[in-house]
């Protein structure tokens, strides 16, 4: 059974760049996209961006020029860095497997991340 | 970019009703529509996938349906655990996104 667990910095200043990891337990075969997803306190889900195995990444436009998505397949890890936050950026992030027929059929549990001066 | 929008954005039922939330998307995406149920500080669980297939493990009382751009989220019987928010997503193309959620309260 395939679980994530994330981590990463949970206070952060404006400007600063935010880093989360994700890693992969369990058997999961290559050919799956990992995604990143946020949710602002009290708000909607919002998809960031995901990539593979092979490090081929899509980004969601609205972030694209601030998102960076890699993958460490030794660890079986994949991580997000998002640089120059603000506050509008505050958020829990969810790191989430997308299903190999649509959706994102498992998901990490959790990062809330406070940009605060 | 797909828009996706849910409707109603609350819901207040009892245990026991059927209850239908719809979402809409803003072009066709074939049947590339999920469904998720979140509660309270978790992560949301995908309850259907390819708009009408039952996740593993997700209560039958739940089922989806739709085409196109039209879809729906049943729940034949609420159960007093199905009190929560629910999205839709569509993965047909990039960027995914969300519908803004609808919060299923008890009555």
């Amino acid at each position: 059974q395939v679980q994530l667990q994330q981590w990463g910095a949970g206070l952060l200043k404006p400007s600063e760049t935010l880093s989360l990891t994700c890693a992969v337990y369990g058997r999961s075969h290559s050919g799956y996209y990992w995604s990143w997803i946020r949710q602002p306190p009290g708000k909607g889900l919002e998809w960031i961006g995901e990539i593979n195995q092979s490090g081929s990444t899509n980004y969601n436009p609205s972030l694209k020029s601030r998102v960076t998505i890699s993958v460490d397949t030794s660890k079986k890890q994949f991580s997000l860095r998002l640089n120059s936050v603000t506050a509008a950026d505050t958020a829990v992030y969810y790191c989430a497997r997308n299903g190999d027929v649509g959706g994102f059929d498992i998901w990490g549990q959790g990062t809330m991340v406070t940009i605060s001066s | 970019d797909i828009q996706m929008t849910q409707s109603p954005s609350s819901l207040s039922a009892s245990v026991g009703d059927r209850v239908t939330i719809t979402c809409r998307a803003s072009q066709s995406i074939s049947t590339d529509l999920s469904w998720y149920q979140q509660k309270p500080g978790k992560a949301p669980k995908i309850l259907i996938y390819a708009a009408s297939r039952l996740q593993s493990g997700v209560p039958s009382r739940f089922s989806g349906s739709g085409s196109e751009t039209d879809f729906t989220l049943t729940v034949s019987s609420l159960q007093p655990e199905d009190f929560a928010t629910y999205y839709c997503q569509q993965s047909y193309s990039i960027p995914r996104s969300f519908g803004q959620g609808t919060k299923l309260e008890i009555k």
